[in-house]
């Protein structure tokens, strides 16, 4: 059961041009929402979050947009640089019963970006 | 501020053989995570400790896996005995406390383990 599925395995863009990377979710109770970027033989590295009762977080060229009532979330980078070139992934973590977080993050398959010079 | 630390880096066994893998947190953060990550895949939770004590194992295999986090700082997760399909990225990450408010996890570089 995928709950989190980004479903472009890859995208290309030109420098300069914006990267828009999608992700779809299933579980309601999915409250917060993270994109992470991964280089070859590296971990994960936090780019940005947004909590469930915001639609919209920006962090210099990272904003990520989240709509709730079509359990989307997209993040858009601009303008996107060669160095941007990266896997990104997208995640989402719930509040467990009881109000409290456990932090426990679910991951999208993760999307290829490939920005051209 | 030091990232988490992870080693080995890369490990290469056979089939059935035992392996084990450290790490170590970011000073201070109380929550310590162990992922999977098969190739072409997102990380799949393993088992988190809050402090040293485990919150969620829900998805360890445990007959061939266990991990602990004894004086709740650095954590050793280890396969016994391993299977082709454990051939994967295992991933440590923390974060300061997961208890009260959305924080994001840190990860390390991973060890990437082979099985022959």
């Amino acid at each position: 059961d995928q709950q989190v599925k980004q479903n472009s395995p890859s995208l290309s863009v030109q420098e300069g041009r914006i990267s828009i990377l999608n992700c779809d979710y299933t579980n309601s109770m999915f409250d917060y929402f993270l994109w992470y970027k991964k280089y070859p033989a590296e971990g994960p590295t936090f780019l940005i979050s947004i909590s469930s009762i915001k639609d919209k977080n920006e962090d210099g060229r990272f904003t990520v947009f989240l709509n709730k009532s079509a359990k989307h979330l997209s993040l858009h980078i601009v303008p996107s640089q060669p160095g941007d070139s990266a896997v990104y992934f997208c995640a989402a973590s719930a509040i467990s019963a009881g109000g409290t977080s456990y932090g426990k993050l679910t991951f999208g398959q993760g999307t290829i970006l490939t920005v051209h010079p | 501020e030091a990232g988490v630390a992870q080693s080995p880096r890369y490990k290469i066994i056979e089939k059935r053989q035992s392996v084990a893998f450290w790490c170590n947190p970011i000073s201070g953060h109380a929550t310590l995570y162990w992922y999977q990550q098969i190739l072409g895949q997102g990380p799949k939770l393993l088992i988190q400790f809050q402090n040293n004590g485990v919150v969620d194992d829900s998805q360890l295999p445990k007959d061939r896996f266990s991990a602990e986090r004894l004086k709740g700082v650095d954590s050793t997760l280890k396969i016994q005995p391993a299977k082709l399909e454990d051939s994967a990225v295992y991933l440590c990450a923390s974060s300061l406390h997961a208890g009260v408010s959305n924080q994001p996890q840190h990860f390390g570089d991973g060890t990437r383990l082979s099985i022959l």
